[in-house]
């Protein structure tokens, strides 16, 4: 069974550009999240897909955006790119129980965003 | 604020020792906690989930333990290899009325085996 898929694995952008991130996750898996880490902060939660619904939100400005595709496939989107974004975005994969649990999270090799 | 401190930050050890990574959290009110590893420049590697109702999960070497009413778990690795070196992540799990919250991670504890 093939993992969680990420890409471009690696992106350099100038400030204020936008940037688009994409993940597959792992097959028949419908809850998609995506986190940032950093040196400074570690990682932290951005936002969690369900069912092309965003269902949970980390404390992240309205620059970062997401959006889940019919087939799970998730889409992140960062407007507006500050020298501060510089980061491993990583996305995780889940197959929830019910709607609301989840169950174990399995993470993809990140996207290395470097911004100039 | 739900926060999650792992002890210690850094450990090296020679190969072959037994050892203990802790981890702990402010809210017992958890519904799972999962450890991982990173290796440099990569992305996380599931090591264990353990549930809220469950006290410990084993995989090969690895053990680890929950303990919600105190808020901690420990990572037991035994006989420990130049191959585990790596940083171990601690992410517990919280649910709020609103649905299950994402992970929240220690700042991790980065290990060393010498061999």
């Amino acid at each position: 069974k093939a993992g969680v898929t990420q890409t471009p694995r690696y992106l350099i952008k100038t400030r204020g550009q936008q940037v688009t991130l994409s993940c597959s996750p792992i097959s028949g898996h419908r809850s998609v999240s995506w986190y940032q880490q950093t040196p400074g902060q570690g990682l932290q939660f951005l936002f969690e897909y369900f069912s092309e619904t965003q269902r949970n939100k980390g404390n992240f400005p309205g620059r970062f955006s997401g959006r889940q595709f019919s087939n799970s496939r998730s889409e992140m989107n960062v407007s507006t790119l500050e020298l501060g974004d510089s980061a491993l975005y990583l996305c995780a994969s889940s197959a929830r129980i019910t709607g609301e649990l989840y169950n174990e999270q399995f993470f993809g090799p990140g996207t290395r965003l470097t911004v100039l | 604020k739900q926060e999650v401190t792992q002890i210690p930050a850094a450990l090296s050890v020679p190969e072959g020792e037994n050892l203990v990574l802790n981890c702990s959290f402010t809210d017992s009110a958890i519904y799972n906690l999962q450890w991982f590893r990173q290796d440099p420049g990569k992305g996380l590697t599931s090591l264990l989930l353990i549930q809220s109702s469950q006290r410990e999960q084993t995989s090969g070497r690895l053990n680890a333990s929950l303990d919600k009413s105190s808020g901690r778990s420990t990572l037991y690795i035994a006989a420990s290899q130049p191959g585990d070196s790596a940083t171990y992540l601690c992410a517990p799990q919280w649910y709020s009325g609103g649905g299950a919250d994402g992970l929240t991670f220690g700042k991790g504890t980065h290990l060393i085996i010498q061999p």
